[in-house]
């Protein structure tokens, strides 16, 4: 599975949007795109995939660039409850295919007052 | 997406001694998953478990320090064998459901705490 490069921190100030990038440049044609949250003293929370379109869901919009080396997590309208560690990873197939999940170090989200 | 059930939710353990993790889920899956978070760390996979066959481990991971089982295709255990201050970890499950379009579950995680 294809590395990836985050950021080891942001910070982002509630309400405002969260844009996380991911730098994943060996990325595979037959490779995904996911990210995953883990708020703490929790399991990481599934949030969004994509292989090459742009995705959007109730959680987040997943913008995926053109040659796919790279992609960004935006979180609309950040809260509080936002702040965690965000992991971005690439994978061989999409949900219904399975295999490992390989994370990195993430990044650390604080969304403040 | 599948529900998991992850018991202990925390111990605190002597070192020498073993411990079993339990991981049941509400449906039946084909992969489940075995990692370990240490403190302030990633997730680190240990092991992945079929039904039916044996676990398959990742570098630096072995059989005799960590067994696993898999009986049926709901249900799998962890095992920390002969454990030292070192294994105090957050050890998660994590499955891969049937047509699920939500990727994959984790587990609350079990926070071991080795004395």
């Amino acid at each position: 599975d294809a590395k990836t490069t985050q950021p080891p921190s942001m910070d982002c100030a509630e309400g405002r949007a969260a844009n996380l990038p991911c730098n994943h440049s060996t990325i595979s044609g037959n490779e995904y795109v996911y990210w995953y949250r883990q708020i703490h003293s929790q399991g990481p929370q599934y949030i969004i995939h994509g292989l090459k379109n742009n995705e959007t869901n109730e959680m987040a919009s997943l913008i995926i660039t053109e040659d796919r080396k790279s992609s960004t997590l935006i979180l609309p309208h950040a809260t509080l409850r936002d702040t965690a560690v965000y992991y971005c990873i690439v994978r061989v197939g999409g949900g219904t295919s399975y295999g490992k999940l390989t994370f990195g170090q993430g990044t650390i989200l604080t969304v403040h007052p | 997406s599948a529900v998991i059930s992850q018991k202990p939710s925390r111990d605190i353990c002597q070192r020498g001694t073993s411990l079993t993790i339990q991981c049941q889920v509400d449906s039946q899956v084909t992969m489940m998953f075995w990692y370990r978070q240490q403190p302030g760390q990633s997730l680190t996979l240990i092991a992945t478990a079929n039904q039916g066959s044996e676990a398959t481990y990742e570098s630096g991971f072995v059989i005799d320090k960590f067994p696993i089982s898999r009986p049926n295709l709901t249900f799998s255990t962890l095992t920390v064998s002969n454990m030292s201050p070192e294994d105090s970890s957050i050890y998660l499950c994590s499955v891969a459901g049937q047509g699920s379009i939500y990727g994959y579950t984790f587990g609350s995680g079990t926070r071991l705490t080795v004395v």
